[in-house]
C-alpha cells in the first residue's frame, strides 16, 4: 500500500471555525491533490499540487486554500468552516515522472470525516 | 469535456454469480480508465487501469474490464462473486486538465447476497 497519513481521520468542528487537513506520503511523489466525496457525486477535486509551493485549483476550490512546503506534506485549509463542506476529505498522490503522465494512478489515503455543526 | 457514468447506483447479486458493473465514457480524446473500489470507512483502492496497451485488463481479485471503443465503455466483470466483494466501485478517467484530476462515476455499490 502507498505510504499515505491523513489527519485527523474525524472531525466535528462549528461553523465559522478554521479547520486544517493534513496529508502525509513517504512515496516522494510528485503529484498531490485533495479530493472531497459526497454522496451522488462521487469524488470531485478541490486543490492539487505538482511541486513544492507549486498548487492550483481543482473543480470545488472555493472556500478552500492549500499548502505544500515540504514534497511529503500537502494541507487543506478551510478558512471559516461552512455546514456545507460537512464531507469525506480524500488525500491522493500520483507520481508523474515526466510532466503529467495521465497513464499513473492515483493512490489514495483512507480519508477525514469532518461534520460542520 | 470528459465525463464518466455508471449505470445503475446499486446492483445485488448471489454468492457465485456473475459481477458486471457498468462504465460509459465521454473524451474527445484517447482515454486513460480507471476502476477503483471503497470498502466501508476505507479509502479507494485500485482494481484495474486502461492505459491503452491492451482492450483486455486484468485487475486484482479476479476483477477484469474491458474497454470497447465502439460503445465507450468500460465495464467491470467478475465471473463469481464472493461476500467479500460488496463495497462500491468507481469508474473514473484521467482529465488532460488541473493536474491529471481523477473524474469519477457517482459509484455503484454492490451487495452479495448468501
Amino acid at each position: 500500500d502507498a505510504g499515505i497519513t491523513q489527519s485527523p481521520r474525524h472531525k466535528v468542528t462549528e461553523t465559522g471555525t478554521p479547520v486544517t487537513l493534513r496529508c502525509h506520503q513517504t512515496e516522494n511523489h510528485r503529484y498531490m491533490y485533495w479530493y472531497r466525496q459526497d454522496p451522488g457525486h462521487g469524488l470531485r477535486l478541490i486543490h492539487y499540487s505538482y511541486g513544492v509551493k507549486d498548487t492550483d485549483k481543482g473543480e470545488v476550490s472555493d472556500g478552500y486554500s492549500v499548502s505544500r512546503s515540504k514534497t511529503e506534506d500537502f494541507l487543506l485549509t478551510l478558512e471559516s468552516a461552512t455546514s456545507s463542506q460537512t464531507s469525506v476529505y480524500f488525500c491522493a498522490i500520483s507520481e508523474h515522472r515526466v510532466g503529467q503522465d495521465l497513464r499513473q494512478p492515483q493512490h489514495f489515503g483512507d480519508g477525514t470525516r469532518l461534520s460542520i455543526l | 469535456a470528459q465525463s464518466v457514468t455508471q449505470l445503475g447506483s446499486h446492483v445485488s447479486v448471489s454468492e457465485g454469480a456473475l459481477v458486471l458493473l457498468r462504465c460509459n465514457y465521454s473524451s474527445s480524446v484517447p482515454p486513460y480508465l480507471f476502476w477503483y473500489v471503497q470498502y466501508p470507512n476505507q479509502g479507494l483502492q485500485l482494481l484495474l487501469k486502461y492505459t491503452s496497451a491492451a482492450t483486455l485488463v486484468k485487475g486484482i481479485n479476479g476483477f477484469e474490464a474491458e474497454f470497447k471503443k465502439s460503445e465507450t465503455s468500460f465495464h467491470l466483470t467478475k465471473p463469481s462473486a464472493h461476500m467479500s466483494d460488496a463495497a462500491e466501485y468507481f469508474c473514473a478517467v484521467s482529465s488532460y486538465n488541473q493536474g491529471g484530476k481523477l473524474i469519477f462515476g457517482q459509484g455503484t455499490e454492490l451487495s452479495v447476497k448468501p
